[in-house]
């Protein structure tokens, strides 16, 4: 079964340094997403992408965080200067744009101390 | 008022059993609807879709009552397995998703 992979699963890094995580879509899939949960929180929705442009994004993904598809199968998610309450589960998605309904990976969990 | 409401429970039930867990959803220009799955730690994972006329999937029935902006989700004869939390999911024009909170069920021996 095809399935969404992302890496690392875990990252630490020290505030104010830039993270990078990466992900791999289901290679049919046209929509990208980039989502987020808090430890003890709900699933929030960052950016979604398509057609290699951002089509929409939410009111955390601010000018620290950017996304890029550099080539036919990764996705990636960069956080510019990393705050302590970047620390999170973020997961990446995707879909076939046939339905909204969304496929998740296994989640990147970064901590920031 | 939240976009997307469900009661976080925990709901703990034994083995057998029958539970039902209901979202609201502010929005009613939401279009559609699903119930995930998450176990701890772990991504959420697509149960089932919730269409208008109600579907079932095995032990698994999903209704939608849009004039009530109301989703529900039955699990009978509950298993082990099915301890996790299910999380009520919609969207709206866009792909985007608007989670719920989630509700936890704990099924014990």
């Amino acid at each position: 079964e095809p399935e969404v992979t992302q890496t690392p699963s875990h990252q630490v890094t020290q505030m104010g340094q830039e993270v990078i995580l990466r992900c791999v879509p289901i290679s049919n899939h046209l929509y990208f997403y980039w989502y987020r949960q808090i430890l003890g929180q709900k699933v929030e929705f960052l950016v979604s992408f398509y057609n290699n442009e951002i089509s929409e994004k939410s009111e955390i993904f601010d000018d620290q965080f950017s996304v890029e598809r550099p080539d036919g199968s990764n996705f990636t998610l960069k956080i510019r200067s990393t705050k302590l309450e970047d620390s999170a589960m973020y997961f990446c998605a995707s879909s076939d744009g046939r339905a909204p309904e969304a496929f998740f990976g296994q989640g990147t969990r970064l901590t920031v101390v | 008022r939240k976009e997307v409401e469900q009661d976080p429970g925990p709901f703990n039930v034994p083995e057998g059993a029958t539970v039902a867990f209901n979202c609201t959803y502010s929005n009613s220009a939401s279009q559609s609807f699903f119930w995930y799955r998450q176990d701890c730690r772990k991504e959420p994972k697509l149960l089932m879709s919730v269409y208008s006329s109600g579907n079932e999937d095995g032990r698994f029935t999903a209704q939608l009552n849009r004039a009530s902006q109301y989703i529900s989700l039955l699990i009978r004869d509950s298993k082990l397995s099915d301890s996790a939390t299910y999380l009520c999911v919609v969207n709206a024009a866009s792909y985007k998703l608007i989670f719920g909170s989630g509700t936890r069920l704990l099924v014990r021996p």
